[in-house]
């Protein structure tokens, strides 16, 4: 099972700031990796596929890199609704199975 | 525009089954070579992924609670339904079904359905 570990838990930076999170896999997922946004009590929202391709409607602001085991999210500025929670995922070959990183929280200092 | 919506037994017993169906609008659950998962969030904690049903009607499910799952698909209704037997208050949690959208490379969930909560309790 591959286990993804995110950094920092918790991230305290004010509006108009750049924000890095990290996602670390426990091997290499190749560039096979998802990153979601989460708002209190609303569902998930796919911002970041295959590592650095954004979504549909995603804002340029964000951006994905890495490959093999260590990733980042990058918001190169922050607007005031980014704070939220956001989790990275990957899905391995075999077993076809699907895990989560345990979430950053984004929060306004 | 693909939709979900999940619809179920908002309240279930310990030791009961739990039982919920996602409603797919939008789009045929059979086209596009897509799966369909369900995935949990405990109350004030993270993602955790339950299985998913291929549109050919196979399942692939997490091995921590495959003993307990069951995910089927209802092509004549456009939906599929997810059943969890023997629960326990740890399987408190909002459940979300979504579509498992891919490429060449990967595979992510897009787009999700709004979820439901689901409380275990006598």
């Amino acid at each position: 099972e591959i286990v993804l570990t995110q950094s920092p838990a918790t991230l305290s930076l004010s509006p108009g700031e750049r924000a890095t999170l990290s996602c670390r896999a426990s091997q290499s997922v190749s560039s096979y990796l998802a990153w979601y946004q989460q708002k209190p009590g609303q569902a998930p929202r796919l911002l970041i596929y295959d590592a650095s391709n954004r979504a549909t409607g995603i804002p340029a602001r964000f951006s994905g890199s890495g490959s093999g085991t260590d990733f980042t999210l990058t918001i190169s500025s922050l607007e005031p609704e980014d704070f939220a929670v956001y989790y990275c995922q990957q899905r391995s070959n075999w077993p076809p199975t699907y895990s989560f990183g345990q979430g950053t929280k984004l929060e306004i200092k | 525009q693909l939709q979900l919506q999940e619809s179920g037994s908002g309240l279930v017993k310990p030791s009961q089954t739990l039982s919920l169906t996602c409603a797919v609008s939008g789009g045929s659950i059979s086209s596009g070579g897509y799966s369909w998962s369900w995935i949990r969030q405990p109350p004030g904690k993270g993602l955790e992924w339950i299985g998913y049903i291929y549109h050919s009607g196979s399942t692939y499910y997490n091995p921590s609670l495959k003993s307990r799952v069951t995910i089927s698909v209802d092509r004549s209704k456009n939906q599929f339904s997810l059943k969890l037997s023997s629960v326990t208050a740890a399987d408190t949690a909002v459940y979300y079904c979504a579509r498992e959208d891919y490429s060449n490379y990967g595979r992510w969930f897009d787009p999700w359905g709004q979820g439901t909560l689901v409380t275990v309790s006598s």
